[in-house]
């Protein structure tokens, strides 16, 4: 049982690059999130998703773009990136199940971006 | 709006000391509060979940407090071990959707 797997850890990208952060899990899981982590905040939610086919916008959706085409897969694009987009991106997970907000979040290795 | 703000920033003991890291929170409506342990370069695993009626809940050494008249939640860990180091992070959720705020943490140091 894997949990979730995020790829790649680490990637450098120069400014106007795109790329795809992957993310992956093996829980059934209907919530599916992205975060990114900045130093000396909390982790601020990107977008999110609630199943296959359903996306939604989160505190700084702003220069991403995503996908639910499956249960398991939930891709981060990055359209072109930008110096503050450096940061540590973070995918979680959380059975609806019990209801609402109440179910633990899962959370990736993450995956560490640098944009020159 | 809606925050949650964890004191202090960072805090140093030594093994096998006690300490007690903070949460002060404003959301609403109220849905639960979480503590995530998260060591260097890993995600952020989850310690204890309080809802509204619960007032303490341990996880071993750990012990999550919550008064939800003052919105306030502590995590008291007791005889610290090394492998304690690490950032705590307290995560606040409402009700009626899916919006989950996150504090910016509390790195903790624990040296030998």
């Amino acid at each position: 049982n894997a949990g979730v797997t995020q790829t790649p850890k680490f990637q450098v990208l120069k400014t106007g690059q795109s790329m795809t952060l992957q993310c992956a899990q093996d829980m059934n899981h209907e919530y599916m999130s992205w975060y990114r982590q900045d130093p000396g905040m909390g982790l601020r939610l990107i977008h999110y998703s609630v199943g296959a086919g359903i996306t939604d916008q989160g505190e700084v959706p702003n220069g991403y773009n995503v996908s639910r085409s499956t249960t398991e897969d939930f891709p981060l694009r990055l359209l072109s990136a930008a110096p503050s987009q450096t940061s540590v991106y973070f995918c979680a997970s959380r059975s609806l199940l019990a209801g609402g907000n109440t179910g633990e979040l899962f959370f990736g290795e993450g995956s560490r971006l640098t944009v020159l | 709006k809606n925050q949650v703000e964890q004191s202090p920033q960072s805090l140093i003991i030594l093994e096998g000391k006690n300490c007690t890291l903070q949460c002060n929170y404003t959301v609403s409506p109220f849905s639960n509060l979480r503590w995530y342990k998260q060591d260097t370069g890993r995600g952020p695993v989850s310690l204890t979940i309080m809802t509204f009626s619960e007032n303490t809940k341990s996880n071993g050494r750990y012990t999550a407090t919550l008064d939800a008249d003052t919105k306030q939640s502590s995590l008291h860990i007791t005889a610290s071990q090394l492998s304690d180091s690490a950032s705590y992070i307290c995560v606040v959720s409402e009700t009626g959707g899916f919006k989950t705020i996150f504090g910016a943490g509390t790195r903790l140091f624990v040296k030998a």
